[in-house]
């Protein structure tokens, strides 16, 4: 089975400007999350899609925003970029719920804002 | 609140040395906790979950719900074990991790 895709693996966007971070899930996984990952903050929760729908959203500003499609692909996008943005972007897949069945991570998209 | 603090940043040891990352955890109901890890170059990945008792590459994890901790042990280290270990707590639908502990091991 193919792993998690996650692309572009690297991305520089200027202040102000919006991205969009795309996630494709383990074939058969339903629930897709999306974490960020920097260095002073560790890994915080952004949200959490399963069949389309928005399960649960970490704490972070309306800038952030999620979807998932019906084929479980989820997309991740940033407006209004600020330089505090900057960081690795991860998105995990499961079977089943989270608190039920093991997250498979991809590899990251790394977003710097300059 | 619902948190996971691990307290030490880089833990080294030797080859052959016992090991334990520490994992203290606040939350108020039943904890679903879980330890992942990342090798060099490689993707985070899950260890273990306590609910499964299970002992995976050598590692253990006890759940203590009296000092709210589940601390990650393993007897004899391996060089192979250097990665970053993460704890990481599972309310409903997501997971909230700790920062993190760096595992050297040295030959």
């Amino acid at each position: 089975k193919a792993g998690v895709t996650q692309t572009p693996r690297y991305l520089i966007k200027t202040r102000g400007q919006q991205v969009t971070l795309s996630c494709s899930p383990i074939s058969g996984h339903r629930s897709v999350s999306w974490y960020q990952q920097t260095p002073g903050q560790g890994l915080q929760f952004l949200f959490e899609y399963f069949s389309e729908t928005q399960r649960n959203k970490g704490n972070f500003p309306g800038r952030f925003s999620g979807r998932q499609f019906s084929n479980s692909r989820s997309e991740m996008n940033v407006s209004t970029l600020e330089l505090g943005d900057s960081a690795l972007y991860l998105c995990a897949s499961s079977a089943d719920r989270v608190e039920n069945s093991p997250l498979h991570f991809g590899n990251g998209t790394r977003l710097t804002v300059t | 609140a619902q948190r996971v603090t691990q307290p030490e940043k880089l833990l080294s040891v030797f080859k052959g040395a016992p090991v334990e990352l520490k994992c203290n955890y606040s939350y108020s109901g039943s904890p679903e906790l879980f330890w992942y890890v990342q090798y060099s170059r490689q993707r985070l990945q899950l260890l273990l979950r306590h609910i499964s008792r299970e002992s995976i590459k050598g590692f253990t994890a006890d759940l203590n719900k009296g000092e709210t901790s589940f601390h990650l042990k393993k007897p004899f280290a391996q060089e192979e074990d250097s990665a970053m270990y993460y704890c990481a707590l599972s309310p409903t639908d997501k997971l909230i991790f700790g920062t993190g502990t760096r595992l050297q091991v040295f030959p």
